[in-house]
């Protein structure tokens, strides 16, 4: 089925530990993004993408890295993980070319990633 | 979010109308969006308006959009319990084709039997 897959579906980091979140999409969307969700805080934008080779920061970026090598996978990195980064991750993709009348810019979410930093 | 406001929690009874109020900031906003969230799930397009429109139906759902106020909401018709889940409001600022998405904190909607 098309849609935005996220792996893993949860994680438990030491502090310190670097790992990579993965994500990829099969609707050849151009822009891709992360979020990271906390409560009572909803959805704050850590880094997007507006094609392959192009990156930028959201309102959250630090302790993160990402890169975007092909149109399909938007990965993000975390260099050295730290309890204030426990969080559900939420990777995001749209087209920048709304399709058809009342074609709107809505974004198609993966399930998410739990993380948790002990 | 930046500049995007909800209220955290609205409880209704089954049966009844849900209304789920936003407030935004932007006055450039384009497209402004309803997510749903089930428990453990990402989150899914429910409805979207463009700005330059006041009002969209969508069977259950009506959504409102008063520019002048910057007010949005959305009202579930006939709620029921698998409405209940955490709904996010969402506005698109321009430039429409590569702007972010600002959500708002997310209303969580409890559905009484």
């Amino acid at each position: 089925n098309a849609g935005v897959t996220q792996t893993p579906k949860f994680q438990v980091l030491k502090t310190g530990q670097s790992m990579t979140l993965q994500c990829a999409q099969d609707m050849n969307h151009e822009y891709m993004s992360w979020y990271r969700q906390d409560p009572g805080m909803g959805l704050r934008l850590i880094h997007y993408s507006v094609g392959a080779g192009i990156t930028d920061q959201g309102e959250v970026p630090n302790g993160y890295n990402v890169s975007r090598s092909t149109t399909e996978d938007f990965p993000l990195r975390l260099l050295s993980a730290a309890p204030s980064q426990t969080s559900v991750y939420f990777c995001a993709s749209r087209t920048i070319t709304p399709q058809g009348k009342g074609g709107n810019y809505g974004y198609t979410f993966g399930s998410g990633t739990r993380l948790t930093v002990v | 979010g930046e500049d995007v406001e909800q209220s955290l929690f609205l409880s209704v009874r089954e049966g009844d109308s849900s209304v789920i109020n936003c407030t935004y900031t932007d006055s450039s906003s384009t497209y402004l969006y309803w997510y749903k969230q089930e428990p453990g799930a990402g989150l899914q397009l429910l409805t979207y308006i463009f700005s330059n429109m006041d009002m969209k139906q969508d069977q259950r759902l009506t959504v409102l959009l008063n520019k002048k106020d910057k007010h949005l909401s959305l009202r579930i018709a006939d709620t029921q319990t698998g409405d209940s889940a955490i709904y996010f409001c969402a506005e698109k600022r321009k430039p429409s084709n590569t702007g972010k998405l600002i959500f708002g904190q997310g209303t969580t909607l409890q559905v009484k039997p």
